[in-house]
């Protein structure tokens, strides 16, 4: 039983670049989110899923797109790196929306 | 005004000590979480509660619904309790999303 694994662990990116951040659970949960944690800030939720082919908008989305076309997977895509999105990435599940959170180990993202 | 507010923001304290760490909150709540994160690491979650007390080990967490107050407890405190501690709550108010501390960074000095 892995719980939720995210790939990659760390991504150097030039700005303008694209890529595709990878979260997938074993726990068969419905919720899945998308955190951005921030040094000396708490972590922001990106954008969340509250089931398969279901997402929605969190507090900062902008530059952000999701997908979740199978339960178990929720992708995180930025079309045009910013500098601004240098930051670490953290995905999670719930198995409902207020169930205990079971966190990713976490990508660090640097654009340059 | 945040709507979770942690207290301290840093604590270090000798092996040993007793620790206490703050969160109120301002809104309402299903669930309170405890979740520690070591430097460089992952988030794992220590407690998920709605009322009372619960007790995992050497860490204790009590909540006070009515005073909007939850405060997590470390007995006998080792150096590998060194980590960020963060208190997030379950806002009935916003489809159960999460929101956030700062976080109460806890260094433990052998």
């Amino acid at each position: 039983n892995a719980g939720v694994t995210q790939t990659p662990k760390f991504r150097v990116l030039k700005t303008g670049q694209s890529m595709t951040l990878l979260c997938a659970q074993d726990m068969n949960h419905e919720y899945m989110y998308w955190y951005r944690q921030d040094p000396g800030m708490g972590l922001r939720l990106i954008h969340y899923s509250v089931g398969e082919g279901t997402t929605a908008k969190g507090e900062v989305p902008d530059g952000y797109n999701v997908s979740r076309l199978k339960k178990q997977n929720f992708l995180l895509g930025l079309e045009s790196a910013a500098p601004s999105q240098t930051s670490v990435y953290f995905c999670a599940s719930t198995e409902q929306g207020d169930t205990e959170a079971f966190f990713g180990q976490g990508t660090r993202l640097t654009v340059v | 005004k945040n709507e979770v507010e942690q207290s301290p923001q840093n604590l270090t304290a000798q092996e040993g000590e007793f620790i206490t760490i703050n969160c109120s909150y301002s809104v309402g709540i299903s669930a309170l979480h405890w979740l520690q994160q070591h430097p460089g690491g992952g988030i794992v979650s220590l407690f998920m509660l709605s009322s009372g007390k619960k007790k995992h080990g050497r860490l204790i967490a009590t909540i006070n619904i009515q005073e909007k107050h939850s405060s997590l407890h470390i007995t006998a405190s080792h150096p590998r309790d060194s980590a960020v501690y963060i208190c997030a709550v379950s806002s009935m108010d916003s489809n159960y999303q999460l929101i956030w501390g700062a976080g109460t960074k806890l260094i433990i000095k052998p």
